[in-house]
C-alpha cells in the first residue's frame, strides 16, 4: 500500500536549537498533517494544511505543503525540553472517499538535551 | 470534555484468552478507527467504522473484531490472543475536518 517516507527516523538537539524534519511520498495527497505523541499518550495534531504551497504556523512550529503536493516539512524553532517525543506526518491521498483514511509516515523520534 | 476514553489501560493476557478493548467518543463524531503501533511500525489500521452500523478492515485486521455498537462507541476484540498482538492500541475519532482525536491507548502484552 502507500507510505510516506519520514526523516530522519531519530535525532537528539541542544535545548534552543531548530528543528526539520520531512516527509515524502510517490503520489500525490490533498490533505498533510502533523501530529505530536509524548510518551505514553496518543498522538495530538499539531498543524493540518489543505492545499499545495501553504505555510502554517502554531506558535514556533511551522509547517509547509509542498507546491508538487508529494511532500511536507514541519520546522521547530528554538526547540525546548516538552517538545521531546515522536513527530508523525499522515497525508489524506485523492482516492481516499467518505472513510478518510489516513497514510501515516513511520515517525520521527525527537530528544532535546536540556 | 473527555473527547476519546480507551479502557483498559493496560492488560497482561494469556496465549488463548479472549478480551474487548472498548473505546467510547463524546463528539459526536462519524468516524472511529482502531490502530496499533509498534515499534518502528508506526500506526497501522486495524478497522474502521465510517459511520454508525458499518465496519470495514484496515491494513492489519487478522486476529481481530469490531463492533460498532452505536454512534459513540467502537470496541475491538481479541478473540485467541497470541503473543504477536502485543502492541499498543489506539482509538481515534474523526468528525468534519480531516484530523483525528486519538484516545491515550491501551497497553496490551500476551503471554
Amino acid at each position: 500500500g502507500q507510505q510516506l517516507n519520514q526523516s530522519p527516523q531519530s535525532m537528539f538537539i541542544q535545548e534552543g536549537e531548530d528543528v526539520s524534519m520531512n516527509c515524502t511520498s510517490s503520489s500525490i495527497f490533498n490533505t498533510w498533517l502533523w501530529y505530536k505523541q509524548d510518551p505514553g499518550e496518543g498522538p495530538v495534531l499539531l498543524i493540518a494544511l489543505y492545499k499545495a504551497g501553504e505555510l502554517t504556523s502554531n506558535g514556533r512550529l511551522t509547517a509547509q505543503f509542498g507546491i508538487t503536493r508529494k511532500d511536507s516539512f514541519l520546522n521547530i524553532s528554538a526547540s525546548i525540553p516538552s517538545d521531546v517525543g515522536i513527530y508523525f506526518c499522515a497525508g489524506l491521498p485523492p482516492n481516499a472517499g467518505n472513510n478518510r483514511k489516513l497514510i501515516w509516515g513511520l515517525g520521527t523520534s525527537l530528544g532535546v538535551n536540556p | 470534555n473527555a473527547g476519546v476514553t480507551q479502557t483498559p489501560k493496560f492488560q497482561v493476557l494469556k496465549t488463548g484468552q479472549s478480551m474487548t478493548l472498548q473505546c467510547a467518543q463524546d463528539m459526536n463524531h462519524n468516524s472511529m478507527y482502531w490502530y496499533r503501533q509498534d515499534p518502528g511500525m508506526g500506526l497501522r489500521l486495524i478497522y474502521y467504522s465510517a459511520s454508525e452500523g458499518t465496519t470495514d478492515k484496515g491494513e492489519v485486521p487478522n486476529g481481530y473484531n469490531v463492533s460498532r455498537l452505536n454512534k459513540r462507541e467502537f470496541s475491538l476484540r481479541l478473540e485467541s490472543a497470541a503473543p504477536s498482538q502485543t502492541s499498543v492500541y489506539f482509538c481515534a475519532s474523526r468528525g468534519g475536518s480531516y484530523g483525528y482525536t486519538f484516545g491515550s491507548g491501551t497497553r496490551l502484552t500476551v503471554v
